[in-house]
């Protein structure tokens, strides 16, 4: 059974930086991308950014809104991505999905699973 | 950036019927479209890519169709279980994008 399993969300101040984890079980870790998906409160869903899988060399790609402050890494013989999030406001307070993401031509990647989420709530 | 525009941003339906929802995309997403159902208080669930494939487990009753800017969703006999919100989503280009969300009533 495929599992993703979001962590490291949490209260954190303006300014701060934090880490979340997205621990993978069930499939091959490394022939899939990993996609961060954002929910604000009571908002729509936001895409955050992606890490290719290794056949297509583990690039990444951000949204503007992240962009500079955000950075992806894998470690896939463990099984888990992370997001680094720097320079956090309270724009970034939301829901933080990691998906796995699965790509059948061209490396474009649409998400067949979804871990529950790590709540990030930025906030002085 | 590609828009995604989703309508109506809100039905109310009875069980049985036919419920279709709309997506528009700004330009072309050549087809590389999903859609996504999001059940209260749930994580997002997969349910048709490429515009118009079922994901593996989704029953039947769900279909997509469209191609080029314009892609519906069309839910063939609404059941009590598909109270939720749908999202469609370009990943043609990045930075993907996801429409505003259908909240389906029943």
């Amino acid at each position: 059974e495929v599992q993703l399993v979001e962590s490291g969300g949490g209260l954190v101040q303006p300014g701060r930086s934090l880490r979340l984890s997205c621990t993978a079980s069930g499939f091959t870790f490394g022939d899939y991308g990993v996609t961060w998906v954002r929910q604000a409160p009571g908002k729509g869903l936001e895409w955050v950014g992606l890490i290719r899988n290794r056949i297509f060399g583990e690039t990444t790609e951000f949204a503007a809104s992240v962009k500079g402050r955000f950075t992806m890494s894998r470690d896939n013989s463990r099984g888990i991505a992370y997001l680094e999030m720097n320079s956090l406001n309270t724009e970034d307070t939301a829901l933080y999905y990691c998906t796995r993401s699965r790509t059948l031509v061209g490396a474009k990647y649409y998400f067949d699973n979804w871990g529950q989420g790590t709540l990030v709530t930025v906030s002085s | 950036d590609i828009q995604m525009t989703q309508s109506p941003s809100t039905l109310s339906a009875s069980v049985g019927d036919r419920v279709t929802i709309t997506c528009r995309a700004s330009q072309s997403t050549n087809n590389w479209l999903a859609w996504y159902q999001q059940e209260p208080g749930k994580a997002p669930k997969l349910l048709i890519y490429e515009a118009s494939i079922l994901e593996t487990g989704v029953p039947s009753r769900f279909s997509g169709s469209g191609s080029g800017t314009e892609f519906t969703l069309t839910i063939s006999s609404l059941q009590p279980e598909d109270l939720a919100t749908y999202y469609c989503q370009q990943y043609y280009q990045y930075p993907e994008t996801f429409g505003q969300g259908t909240k389906v009533d029943i």
